[in-house]
This record gives C-alpha cells, structure tokens and sequence, in this order.
C-alpha cells in the first residue's frame, strides 16, 4: 500500500539550533517528492520537488534530500520565522499523490 | 501582485445542498490543483488539470463531486449532494508547464456542512 509517513510529529527548536525532518515513503515507483510549508490559517507554499535518489535542493535556511525510501528537509540555524507545519507527499507512476501529516515545527527565540 | 483567488472564503450550507467554490488561477498558469484539507485526512489531492484537460481526478468522490475548467480563468469544484463529512477548507493551486513545477496556493474555501 502507498503511504508516506512524517515525523516527529512535532519539533520544537531554539533559534539557531540545526535539525532535519523526516518523510519516508513507500509508492509503487516515485515520481515526484515535494515539500510544503504551510502557516497556520494560510494555504500550503510550495517548497521544492526531487525525483530522483541523490538530489538535492536548496532555499536559503532549507535543503531537502532524496534517496529511495525517505526525504529529509534540512533546516540550518533556524529562526522564529521559520515556525510552520511542513508536508511532504509522493507522487506515484499511477499519478497518485501521497500526503504525510506534516511535521509542525515552533522555533523559539 | 499574481496570486490564486478563491471564491466564496468561508461557506456554511446543509446537508443536501450544491455547493460550488471557484478558483481564479494566475494569469498564464496552465495547471489548475483542487485539494482538500481536514484534521482527520490532512491534505488530500483531489483533481488536477493541464491546459484545462482534466489530468487526474482518482482523489475525488465520483458520486458527488466534479470539477471543471470552462476557460482558462476559471475553475470549479462542485459538491452535489452535500454531506457533513464534506466539512474542510479546499485549496485551489495553479502553476505552469507539468505538475512537477512550483504550484501557488490560493487562500481555500472553508466549507461547513451542517
């Protein structure tokens, strides 16, 4: 079954203390991997898109990462700005997209 | 300042009623996204179009729900029927060349369904 799971479900930093969010996945060949960010009470922001195992891309303080069964999002010296619930999801050769359930991240000054 | 408009923003209707939200894409976007988001599901692709085809719509009840893009500026996401469990906010997302591509995400129709 095609699924795609986040975690920790919640992360809270202190500003400037680097972490990673996790998204694993599991899809019947992989086509696209996109990242989220969404504020609260806002509609999601798109974030970056990986299709292939070893790609990397990069949006100031974010990086995400790829290989074959899970993405991580990099966040380096965050700030308070940075507060958000990130969603991943995948898309699948049947064109089927696969939502996790976010991780919500607070930074705090 | 290009942006996705959404119409109505917050809806509340009964049980029984068509409901129909309208998505204003980015003028020039030839992709369209309908997504719907609730604490239960989380957010859930429902239907997407490329140059006003409908590409994909396996995330949205057939029974009841339909989506249509009747010209480039607009598109609509109807409910007919309305049921409780239709109750989220839905996102309209539009964007250009493949759904691969960075999407922009309008401001979502919060529907209530009493």
């Amino acid at each position: 079954e095609d699924q795609v799971t986040q975690s920790p479900e919640a992360l809270r930093l202190q500003e400037g203390e680097s972490s990673s969010l996790n998204c694993s996945y599991t899809v019947s060949g992989l086509r696209g991997l996109f990242w989220y960010r969404q504020d609260p009470g806002k509609g999601p922001e798109f974030l970056f898109t990986l299709y292939s195992a070893g790609e990397e891309k990069e949006k100031e303080r974010l990086k995400a990462t790829l290989t074959k069964k899970e993405s991580f999002l990099h966040i380096t010296a965050p700030k308070p700005e940075d507060s958000a619930t990130y969603l991943c999801a995948a898309q699948n050769t049947g064109n089927q997209f696969y939502f996790g359930t976010g991780t919500s991240l607070t930074v705090i000054p | 300042d290009a942006r996705v408009t959404q119409t109505p923003r917050h809806k509340v209707t009964e049980m029984g009623q068509e409901v129909t939200m309208r998505c204003q894409p980015i003028l020039g976007h030839n992709t369209v996204f309908w997504y719907r988001q609730t604490m239960m599901q989380g957010l859930e692709l429902l239907a997407y179009f490329r140059n006003r085809a409908p590409l994909d719509d396996s995330g949205m009840p057939k029974d009841r729900f339909s989506a249509e893009m009747p010209d480039a500026t607009l598109a609509t996401l109807k409910i007919q029927p309305s049921e409780p469990r239709d109750s989220a906010v839905y996102f309209c997302a539009s964007g250009f060349g493949w759904i691969y591509n960075e999407q922009f995400f309008g401001p979502g129709t919060r529907l209530t369904v009493l």
